[in-house]
């Protein structure tokens, strides 16, 4: 049973292009959240979705940065117009439908994005 | 909303010596408590968590923590650490009702030979 998947683990752009950081959930699990670790920092809570639904988005940046978790295929944290404070460890987790219930979550490795 | 607080950023310690990483949280409703360990360029593995039942919870690799209700904490403790142990360690806290994390700045342990 794969665990959760992310990539690319490592992505370097220039100031003003555009990141894709893609995750594919554990088998099974429907709900994902992305969380994002700058450096020397821990991992602060960016947004949470289900298939088709952005169901918390409340620690996103309000610009350059979105997400989605379509029907079919893995989730996308996009992040338009990079800036250089952008730079970070970015983590998916998933759970299973009722994370209320189970408590953890699962992480992916990481997409470490740099910006030049 | 409720936040986390670990109170020591580095734990420097001697090899097969003990090791307590304390951990605060706060919180209006009531909580499930988790413990994370990150490797260099890794992701987070969970170490243990408090859903309910004992106080006292065993996890991965000789690590165990116990939740204090009343001093609203749940630290770390191992009794002799290994080399291997040396990473980042990270508590976590979760409303019963709600689905997210919330983490704390983390705690790097070294372990010195």
């Amino acid at each position: 049973n794969a665990g959760v998947m992310q990539n690319p683990r490592h992505l370097v752009r220039r100031r003003g292009q555009e990141a894709r950081l893609r995750c594919s959930p554990m088998k099974g699990h429907s709900h994902v959240y992305w969380y994002r670790q700058l450096p020397e920092e821990g991992l602060k809570f960016m947004v949470y979705l289900q298939k088709e639904n952005i169901i918390d988005e409340s620690g996103m940046p309000k610009e350059r940065f979105s997400a989605e978790f379509p029907k079919e295929g893995p989730s996308i944290l996009r992040i338009q117009q990079v800036v250089r404070g952008d730079s970070a460890a970015y983590f998916c987790a998933s759970s299973p439908p009722n994370p209320r219930e189970t408590g953890e979550l699962f992480f992916g490795e990481g997409s470490r994005l740099t910006v030049l | 909303a409720q936040s986390v607080t670990q109170l020591d950023s580095q734990v420097p310690v001697f090899e097969e010596a003990p090791v307590e990483l304390r951990c605060n949280y706060s919180s209006s409703v009531s909580v499930y408590l988790f413990w994370y360990v990150q490797y260099p360029n890794q992701g987070l593995q969970l170490l243990l968590k408090y859903l309910s039942g004992s106080t006292l919870v065993k996890g991965i690799n000789g690590f165990e923590a116990e939740f204090n209700k009343s001093q609203t904490s749940f630290h770390l403790r191992k009794p002799s650490v290994h080399i291997s142990d040396t990473a980042e360690y990270f508590c976590a806290v979760k409303e019963t009702s709600g689905s997210r994390l919330t983490f704390g700045e983390g705690t790097q342990l070294t372990v010195n030979p």
